[in-house]
């Protein structure tokens, strides 16, 4: 069974640039969830969705992150404009069934310069 | 809110040395508790659960006991190897809340020397 995918795994850009990040999760799976991940901090939830509505978007900053997920498959993180504190792992996980059970990408890491 | 505090870290130890990490939380409802671990270069995978009170979660050696007396749960490992080099996120999931979503602590950096 494949796991989650994400891409890019690296991103370096300047600050007030724009960029978007990409997760198709694993086959089946209703609910997608995005991760920020501060370097030594743990993962803080950004947005779930199940299927292709959004069930807790409650810490996005919404005046430059903006997410979607079409056909309730893949999803897309998007940061506009970029800020230097955007610095961090982005991580998209998916879960199917048991509750709780999340699989979890290997992470976008994005330096904002 | 929810909130999850570990031991800070690094941790670092022989090879076959006895671990413990510890985990504490704070939760309004009754959560489900969760140890994840990252390998270097690897997403978050889940190495063990427990979703009741006294429940003991287990795997690949490693053992958390939900406390809620404490409202801890803490990792241990007998006989820690190299290979258990990573790092160890506690994490819970209130299952009074709508979203059902994973509250992370900061995470303890493990080091095993050969």
């Amino acid at each position: 069974e494949a796991g989650v995918a994400q891409s890019p795994r690296y991103k370096i850009i300047e600050k007030r640039q724009s960029v978007a990040f990409w997760c198709n999760p694993i086959s089946g799976h209703a609910t997608l969830y995005w991760y920020q991940q501060i370097l030594g901090q743990g993962p803080k939830l950004l947005i779930q969705f199940q299927n292709n509505g959004v069930v807790d978007d409650s810490q996005l900053p919404k005046d430059r992150f903006s997410a979607e997920r079409l056909k309730g498959v893949d999803s897309t993180l998007k940061i506009q404009p970029a800020k230097l504190e955007d610095s961090a792992v982005y991580l998209c996980a998916s879960s199917f069934g048991l509750p709780h059970e999340q699989y979890f990408g290997p992470g976008t890491r994005l330096t904002v310069t | 809110g929810d909130s999850v505090t570990q031991m800070e870290g690094p941790v670092t130890l022989s090879e076959e040395a006895f671990l413990t990490i510890n985990c504490t939380y704070t939760a309004t409802g009754y959560p489900s508790l969760f140890w994840y671990v990252q390998y270097p270069g690897e997403g978050l995978q889940l190495l063990l659960k427990a979703t009741k009170a006294d429940d003991k979660g287990s795997n690949k050696g490693f053992e958390a006991t939900y406390r809620k007396e404490t409202t801890s749960f803490h990792l241990e490992k007998g006989s820690v190897q190299v290979s258990d080099s990573a790092v160890y996120f506690c994490a819970l999931s209130d299952t009074g809340q709508g979203a059902q979503k994973l509250v992370f602590g900061q995470g303890t950096r493990l080091t095993i020397n050969p």
